[in-house]
């Protein structure tokens, strides 16, 4: 069965940074993108961007380009999503996301990790 | 960069049909994705590519999209259907990237 699990809870203060992970079993690592996602309180969903695991190639939203970094350890079968210079308002649950075709990023996205609480407090 | 828009709200009664619309310029040109949100639980993905099923999920999800408005429509709508639920479309147009609607929080009375 195709999972995805992420890391733990984090709390973290203004202007600290936080590493999330999330580890694929049930499938082929290297052959599908991996996206991360975020719900903030009271938001919409947000894109972060993507990483491809095989090529490393990577989108990042503009709303984070120069904030935040993707990158995977094949050899783990896991991506790791960190975010720099946090405030308040970074405070959300992070997903990591799983396209649903092989080597597609414009697909929906089909397996989801269970998230990852983040808390941005001083 | 390209904007979805969803009501904030829907209620229906159980049984009854419950309607969510995404609104974009031009949408019937891009792919539309559905996900129903849970609190505390990851987001399951409801309807792809405008109007096809994952497998598992009933045939009551159906979806539709034309000129500037996709629909969500559940039909004999249940308790346990009362979720937020999202749109998502790729826009290819301008930044190259994913773009979610505002949710829609469905209420069953």
């Amino acid at each position: 069965q195709v999972h995805l699990v992420q890391s733990g809870a984090e709390v973290k203060k203004p202007g600290a940074s936080v590493r999330v992970s999330c580890k694929a079993s049930g499938y082929t690592f290297t052959a599908y993108y991996i996206h991360w996602v975020r719900l903030a309180p009271g938001q919409r969903l947000e894109w972060l961007g993507f990483i491809n695991p095989i090529s490393g190639g990577i989108k990042y939203s503009q709303h984070f380009q120069g904030r935040v970094t993707m990158t995977t350890d094949t050899s783990l079968r896991t991506a790791y999503m960190e975010l720099s210079r946090l405030t308040s308002d970074d405070t959300a649950l992070y997903y990591c996301a799983r396209p649903a075709v092989e080597n597609d990023i414009l697909t929906a996205y089909d397996v989801w990790g269970q998230g990852t609480q983040v808390t941005v407090s001083s | 960069s390209y904007v979805l828009t969803q009501p904030p709200s829907v209620s229906v009664a159980p049984g009854q049909t419950a309607t969510i619309t995404c609104g974009g310029n031009d949408i019937q040109t891009q792919s539309v994705h559905w996900y129903q949100l849970r609190p505390g639980q990851a987001p399951v993905l409801v309807v792809y590519h405008d109007s096809d099923r994952p497998s598992g999920i009933p045939e009551r999800f159906s979806g539709s999209n034309s000129a500037n408005t996709a629909t969500l429509t559940i039909s004999r709508v249940e308790a346990g259907d009362e979720a937020d639920y999202y749109c998502q479309v790729w826009d290819i147009v301008s930044d190259h990237a994913v773009v979610f609607g505002g949710g829609t929080k469905l209420t069953v009375l």
